[in-house]
């Protein structure tokens, strides 16, 4: 069955370091997601992509992320400049045409 | 009001018992509606996707759906000791993103 696929699963980064997590969505899907989850917290949405550029974004993905589709298979999100606050679960979703939404195993980020 | 509310538990139940989770909405333009598993450290897993009122069942699972009353079920029937984790409710409108509650965990003690 096919399914997102997230890599690494667990990454810890120094304050103030960059870091890129990666994503394979479902290969016939057409809009990609990130979410983040604090431990014990809901899953809080960050940025939604479709068509090669971002749709829709809270107010957490400020300008220390980007996301990028840089080949036909791969959704980054890049955090530049991580802060203390920014350890969580990071989740990539996708889906296809229709609303059923799928979501990878996770990143755990820990940053120190 | 928020947009929407989900009981937040954590809920106990025995082995065997029936479950019921619930979902209430505040926007009448949500028009499909799903039901997620998550595990400890896992990512959300779709159990169930239902668009219309009404009920919708997969094995030990129903959905139910009342968009009158903008109020959404999850039933579990015999429920088990793997089926201890958080669930969540989603849902999405036409031209809108997804909207998730903020989760029940559930334990099923043997």
């Amino acid at each position: 069955e096919p399914e997102v696929t997230q890599t690494p699963s667990h990454q810890v980064t120094q304050m103030g370091q960059e870091v890129i997590l990666r994503c394979v969505p479902i290969s016939n899907h057409l809009y990609f997601y990130w979410y983040r989850q604090i431990l014990g917290q809901k899953v809080e949405f960050l940025v939604s992509f479709y068509n090669n550029e971002i749709s829709e974004k809270s107010e957490i993905f400020d300008d220390q992320f980007s996301v990028e589709r840089p080949d036909g298979s791969n959704f980054t999100l890049k955090i530049r400049s991580t802060k203390l606050e920014d350890s969580a679960m990071y989740f990539c979703a996708s889906r296809g045409e229709g609303e059923k939404l799928f979501f990878g195993s996770g990143t755990q980020l820990s940053v120190l | 009001q928020k947009e929407v509310e989900q009981d937040p538990g954590p809920l106990s139940v025995p082995e065997g018992a029936i479950v019921s989770l619930n979902c209430t909405y505040s926007n009448s333009a949500f028009q499909y509606f799903m039901w997620y598993r998550q595990y400890s450290r896992k990512g959300p897993e779709l159990l169930m996707y239902t668009y219309s009122s009404g009920n919708k069942e997969d094995g030990r699972f129903t959905a139910q759906v009342d968009k009158s009353s903008k109020y959404i079920s999850l039933f579990i029937r015999d429920s088990q000791p793997s089926d201890s984790a958080t669930y969540l409710c989603a849902m999405i409108g036409y031209g809108q993103n997804f909207v998730f509650g903020p989760g029940t965990r559930l334990s099923v003690l043997p």
